[in-house]
């Protein structure tokens, strides 16, 4: 069964740094999105993205952040300089098109740790 | 705004128990979608059902039936003869029906931890 991949599974980082987490979608999805979960509290909306470009983003998600699909498999979120509240999981989503695509497919995460 | 409600922080059952997970939410829209998803202790988020506003069937599933009721906007989820297994962190999930980019979006409740002990 497809599924969305990412990379890394964890990573620790120094606070400062830039970060870049990356998500291969399920391959015959058009819409790509990042959510994030702070430990022990729930799911929040990222940002979301159709047709390269951004399509909606949340507060969350400021000039820190970029998103990117610099090639037809990968999309990639990007943190310029991470604080120690950029610690969470990181998910990367996808779905289809159409009546019966709205199902929104979960990666595994990506765990940073900002320090 | 659209809001998801998980009333219930934490469950604990012994195997074998019913259990029901509560989901309340809010929307303006008139069509929607409601999600179940598991989160297990390894992390990732796993689907489990997805139901549209047109719909009001109950649906089951194995061990598992949803119940929803828009009238009293609720999507309730109910595992039968809990086993270890089912020990997770169960999140109800809403978003609105549309088809252009931006749209499909999900609005998570806090979710609901389940344990079960055998």
């Amino acid at each position: 069964e497809p599924e969305v991949t990412q990379t890394p599974s964890h990573q620790v980082t120094q606070m400062g740094q830039e970060v870049i987490l990356r998500c291969v979608p399920i391959s015959n999805h058009l819409y790509f999105y990042w959510y994030r979960q702070i430990l022990g509290q729930k799911v929040e909306f990222l940002v979301s993205f159709y047709n390269n470009e951004i399509s909606e983003k949340s507060e969350i998600f400021d000039d820190q952040f970029s998103v990117e699909r610099p090639d037809g498999s990968n999309f990639t979120l990007k943190i310029r300089s991470t604080k120690l509240e950029d610690s969470a999981m990181y998910f990367c989503a996808s779905r289809r098109s159409g009546t019966s695509g709205n199902t929104i497919y979960f990666g595994e995460g990506s765990w940073l740790t900002v320090v | 705004a659209q809001k998801v409600t998980q009333a219930q922080t934490e469950i604990s059952v012994v195997e074998k128990e019913d259990v029901t997970l509560d989901c309340v939410y809010e929307t303006r829209d008139t069509t929607y979608y409601l999600f179940w998803y598991k989160q297990p202790p390894s992390g990732e988020l796993v689907f489990l059902i997805r139901r549209n506003s047109f719909d009001e069937q109950n649906e089951i599933s194995g061990r598992y039936s949803w119940n929803f009721q828009k009238s009293t906007s609720s999507f309730n989820f109910t595992i039968t003869a809990s086993q270890v297994v089912d020990s997770a962190v169960y999140f109800c999930a809403l978003s609105d029906i549309n088809y252009g980019g931006s749209q499909g979006n999900l609005i998570f409740g806090k979710g609901t931890k389940l344990s079960v002990k055998p």
